[in-house]
C-alpha cells in the first residue's frame, strides 16, 4: 500500500534555477510531512517539516507547501545549487503515532553547473 | 558527538543463513528504530524499540525477522534463514524520546545486506 507517492524518480536542474518536488499520499490522517535528503552511502538526513495547520513553511533555500485538499506537497528549492544534487525523500505520519513514518520512494535531483 | 552508528556497512550471506544488523543509537538516545529500502522503493518503516521494549514491530515480517535492544550494547536486527527478497539498504534511526516531531529521528548510514 503506497500511501506516499513520488511519480518523478528522477529530476534535472539547471544551477541557480529553482527544483520542485513533488509528492501526492492518499491517507487523510498523515498532518505531519517531512522532506529527508539522502547522498549515497548515507542515511538520510532531516531537511524540513510541515504540520497540516500550515500550508507554507520556508528555511532559507528550501521551501515545503502542503495543499490539504488535493493531498499533495511539494518542496522547492531555490536557488538550486550543485551540493543539492541528492535523493529526496517525502514521509508521513500520523502525529500521534509518529513511529510510524511512510516514506515516498525518492525522488533523485540533479543539479548541473 | 558520534551520530548513529550502523554495522557492517556492507552483508553479504547466502539463502538459509542469518544475518545480524547492528545499530548503535546517538548518546543519549533511548529509541530506535529500523526501516528497510527495497529497491527503487522507499524507506518502510519495520520496528520501534525502546531500551529492552519493542513498542511496535507492525511493519516487521511475522517470520524470521525480529530486534532486540538490550539494556546495554546495540540494537540487534535478526534475519534468518534469509532469501533473496531480504537483499535490501537497511536503515537505522534513533531519537532522545517519543517526541511530537518525527523530524527528531536521526538516520544511520545503513546496511547494505545481499542475499546470494
Amino acid at each position: 500500500d503506497q500511501q506516499v507517492k513520488q511519480n518523478s524518480p528522477s529530476l534535472s536542474v539547471q544551477e541557480g534555477r529553482i527544483s520542485i518536488l513533488n509528492c501526492d499520499y492518499t491517507n487523510s490522517m498523515f498532518d505531519y510531512f517531512l522532506w529527508y535528503k539522502k547522498y549515497p552511502a548515507e542515511g538520510p538526513t532531516f531537511l524540513i517539516s510541515i504540520s497540516s495547520i500550515k500550508d507554507k513553511n520556508e528555511d532559507g533555500r528550501f521551501t515545503v507547501f502542503l495543499n490539504k485538499s488535493a493531498k499533495h506537497l511539494s518542496l522547492h528549492i531555490v536557488p538550486s545549487q550543485p551540493g543539492d544534487s541528492a535523493v529526496y525523500f517525502c514521509a508521513a505520519s500520523v502525529e500521534y503515532n509518529n513511529n510510524d513514518m511512510r516514506f515516498g520512494a525518492g525522488t533523485r535531483l540533479t543539479v548541473k553547473p | 558527538n558520534a551520530g548513529v552508528m550502523q554495522n557492517p556497512r556492507h552483508l553479504v550471506r547466502r539463502r538459509g543463513q542469518e544475518a545480524r544488523l547492528r545499530c548503535s543509537p546517538m548518546k543519549g538516545h533511548s529509541h530506535v528504530y529500523w526501516y528497510r529500502q527495497l529497491p527503487e522503493e522507499g524507506l518502510k518503516f519495520m520496528v520501534y524499540l525502546q531500551k529492552e521494549n519493542i513498542i511496535d514491530e507492525s511493519g516487521m515480517p511475522k517470520e524470521r525477522f525480529s530486534a532486540e535492544f538490550p539494556k546495554e550494547g546495540p540494537s540487534i536486527l535478526r534475519i534468518q534463514q534469509v532469501v533473496r527478497g531480504d537483499s535490501a539498504a537497511y536503515f537505522c534511526a534513533s531519537s532522545p524520546a517519543l517526541g511530537r516531531n518525527t523530524d527528531t529521528q536521526y538516520f544511520g548510514p545503513g546496511t547494505r545486506l545481499t542475499v546470494l
